[in-house]
């Protein structure tokens, strides 16, 4: 399995455009999370899914923010109207479930919003 | 919901020192404690965890402690050498696996 794929891994955008990040887990898993990295706030959670359902939004910051798993293999990440406190690096992280616990990470999205 | 406190936020030690990391949590439901290692520019990866039944866990040079009373978990890293300069992650987990990460800490080690 390649693991946990994140695209885009660079994303440059102006203030007010929209922007989607996406994320593909590992096969089989059935929990999916966001994060959003900053120096300040180390790693937030967003929000997750468990079997594509969201379990916890709590975490999304604003109602720009929102986030959708339509099947097992792909979900997204959109943010809309974008804003320059937005730059930071987004991770995805997939879990298998059960006692298999270990939270896998993709590689991040970097999103610098000019 | 689950809050997870991690101190101290940056460590500087001499190589050959041991370094420890202290998190605490709120949600006493929490059962499952991992630590993650990221290094710079890199995805974070899971180095050890311990479970709630457990109290402590050592693997090689690394350790970790949990105190389920206080709500006390460590990470002890003895010997260390230039390759464990990182920013370690504790978290905590619990129903559904929501994981939830204490702010970081970025240990230096220096040569």
């Amino acid at each position: 399995d390649a693991g946990v794929i994140q695209s885009p891994r660079h994303e440059v955008t102006e203030m007010g455009q929209e922007v989607t990040l996406r994320c593909k887990p590992i096969s089989g898993h059935n929990s999916l999370f966001w994060y959003r990295q900053t120096m300040m706030r180390g790693l937030e959670l967003l929000i997750y899914f468990n079997n594509n359902v969201p379990i916890d939004d709590s975490g999304m910051p604003e109602d720009r923010f929102s986030a959708k798993m339509p099947n097992a293999s792909f979900s997204t990440l959109k943010i809309q109207p974008s804003e320059p406190r937005d730059s930071a690096v987004y991770f995805c992280a997939s879990i298998a479930g059960g006692r298999r616990t270990e939270a896998f990470f993709g590689q991040g999205t970097r999103l610098t919003v000019v | 919901g689950e809050n997870v406190e991690q101190h101290p936020s940056t460590l500087s030690v001499q190589e050959g020192d041991s370094a420890v990391i202290k998190c605490t949590y709120s949600d006493s439901a929490s059962n499952y404690f991992p630590w993650y290692k990221q290094e710079l520019g890199k995805r974070p990866q899971l180095i050890i965890d311990i479970r709630s039944n457990v109290g402590e866990k050592k693997d090689q040079r690394i350790a970790v402690t949990l105190n389920k009373t206080a709500k006390h978990f460590s990470l002890h890293i003895t010997e260390t050498q230039p390759e464990d300069s990182a920013v370690y992650f504790c978290a905590a987990s619990g129903g559904y696996q929501k994981v939830t990460f204490g702010t970081g800490t970025k240990l230096q080690v220096i040569p």
